[in-house]
């Protein structure tokens, strides 16, 4: 079946540590991705998309994300966490250019001060 | 510059009754979508609408689900004989393009069925 998967569910990093979470997706074909990012008690917002090109995004807050087709996968990646960066993250995959969005089940970061 | 809102925040209501949640997009935003968000999931798709149109319902789970869009603003999904398990997060998303195009979310509904 066509899924995304997000491997880790809760990562505890201290401050300045790096970080990496790891997204695969299923579908074959064509495929927009997308990380969201929800703060605490705040709506889901963009960190940063892929539709083509070059396969290193750049998103806000000093994220990026590397899309590996061979692999599947669109790990998230951020050299050094901050305390603020503790939040829920979310893959995201556009398949295909269909009409719906499938998400992973989410990472929970806790960045401790 | 308001973002995507949705009403109310918190809805509680007793097995079999029937709930509306609505979703204000931002606007001109002509691309809709709602989402269901179970606890310790991600968001899973219910419908999209551009304009008017649900050009995509394939995610509504049954026929108790329906939600509509009349002027191309402002949605309102509906829920008949509701279920506990309907308990849920409800989100909404506008976007300027339709597929693929940047999704702003608004802060969702949260359901509980009693």
């Amino acid at each position: 079946a066509q899924s995304v998967s997000q491997h880790n569910h809760h990562v505890i990093l201290s401050e300045a540590a790096s970080l990496e979470l790891g997204c695969n997706y299923s579908y074959g074909g064509t495929v927009n991705l997308f990380w969201y990012v929800q703060y605490p008690g705040q709506h889901l917002q963009l960190l940063l998309k892929y539709f083509s090109g070059d396969p290193l995004v750049k998103g806000i807050k000093g994220f990026e994300a590397e899309f590996i087709k061979s692999k599947f996968s669109f790990n998230l990646r951020k050299p050094s966490v901050q305390w603020s960066d503790t939040a829920e993250y979310f893959c995201a995959v556009n398949a295909n250019n269909n009409n719906d969005m499938r998400f992973g089940a989410g990472t929970r970061l806790t960045v401790k001060p | 510059g308001a973002g995507v809102s949705q009403t109310p925040s918190n809805k509680v209501t007793e097995k079999g009754k029937y709930v509306e949640l609505r979703c204000d997009p931002i606007s001109g935003h002509t691309a809709l979508y709602w989402y269901r968000q179970s606890l310790g999931q991600g968001p899973e798709f219910l419908i999209y609408f551009q304009g008017t149109g649900a050009a995509d319902d394939s995610g509504l789970p049954n026929d108790r689900f329906f939600a509509v869009r009349p002027e191309g603003s402002v949605s309102t999904l509906k829920i008949q004989r509701t279920e506990r398990g309907d308990s849920a997060v409800y989100l909404c998303a506008s976007s300027l393009a339709g597929v693929g195009g940047e999704q702003f979310f608004g802060p969702g509904t949260r359901l509980t069925v009693l």
